[in-house]
């Protein structure tokens, strides 16, 4: 079985500040793991994805995160916050066994970027 | 490229009624994917399909619910009768070929069920 944890709900920073997006993971196998964005009233969108290779992805909109195997987590950054980045944002993951292409979202984390 | 296409955008219904919800993946995607979300449950996975065919329908809430893929083009997802507890955003989304490739999203369907 694989799961995702996002262990904070709500997260605040100021404009220009880092933001950091907590993401664990558990899988049986080597995982797949994405961030996702939402916005009010709209789909998911990508944002970036590990699957291999260099722990450090970067991805659309500025956004970077860091693969830690040893700590299972695949945290979400950005070194200066825009008050755009505000939305819902998922971590998902998925095993790299078998054929299943399904994935396993997290519970999601509300950003707010304060002016 | 539309990217994924879902109708209708809202769809508001009395308890009983049958709801159909359709889905358009993107063109030569071959993995499709229903996703009911609420603010109690967040982003839930309902039912995929991999070329045309069902793979895991155990999100599947209860027998009210059953989704089809007649064919590469189209899904439906299908509740009858409904309920007030089916008030959600029913997202689809589908899949390029290649194993680890990202989800595209459609921008769901709002239901509301009176």
């Amino acid at each position: 079985a694989q799961s995702v944890a996002q262990p904070e709900d709500q997260v605040n920073v100021a404009e220009g500040n880092p933001l950091t997006v907590k993401c664990t993971y558990s899988v049986s196998g080597n995982p797949y793991l994405f961030w996702y964005v939402q916005y009010p009233n709209r789909g998911l969108q990508f944002l970036l994805k590990y699957i291999t290779g260099d722990n450090l992805v970067k991805g659309s909109y500025g956004f970077e995160a860091e693969f830690n195997k040893s700590q299972t987590s695949f945290h979400l950054k950005k070194p200066s916050a825009l008050v755009s980045d505000s939305a819902l944002y998922f971590c998902a993951v998925r095993d790299n066994t078998g054929s299943a292409r399904q994935l396993t979202f997290g519970s999601g984390t509300q950003l707010t970027v304060l002016p | 490229d539309a990217g994924v296409i879902q109708s209708p955008r809202h769809e508001v219904t009395e308890m009983g009624q049958e709801v159909t919800l359709r889905c358009k993946p993107i063109s030569g995607h071959n993995s499709l994917f229903w996703y009911r979300q609420t603010m109690m449950r967040g982003l839930e996975l309902l039912i995929y399909f991999n070329n045309n065919v069902p793979i895991d329908d155990s999100g599947m809430p209860e027998d009210r619910f059953s989704a089809k893929m007649p064919n590469a083009s189209f899904s439906t997802l299908k509740i009858q009768p409904s309920e007030p507890r089916d008030s959600a955003v029913y997202f689809c989304a589908s899949l390029v070929r290649g194993s680890y490739n990202e989800q595209f999203f459609g921008p769901g369907t709002r239901l509301t069920v009176l």
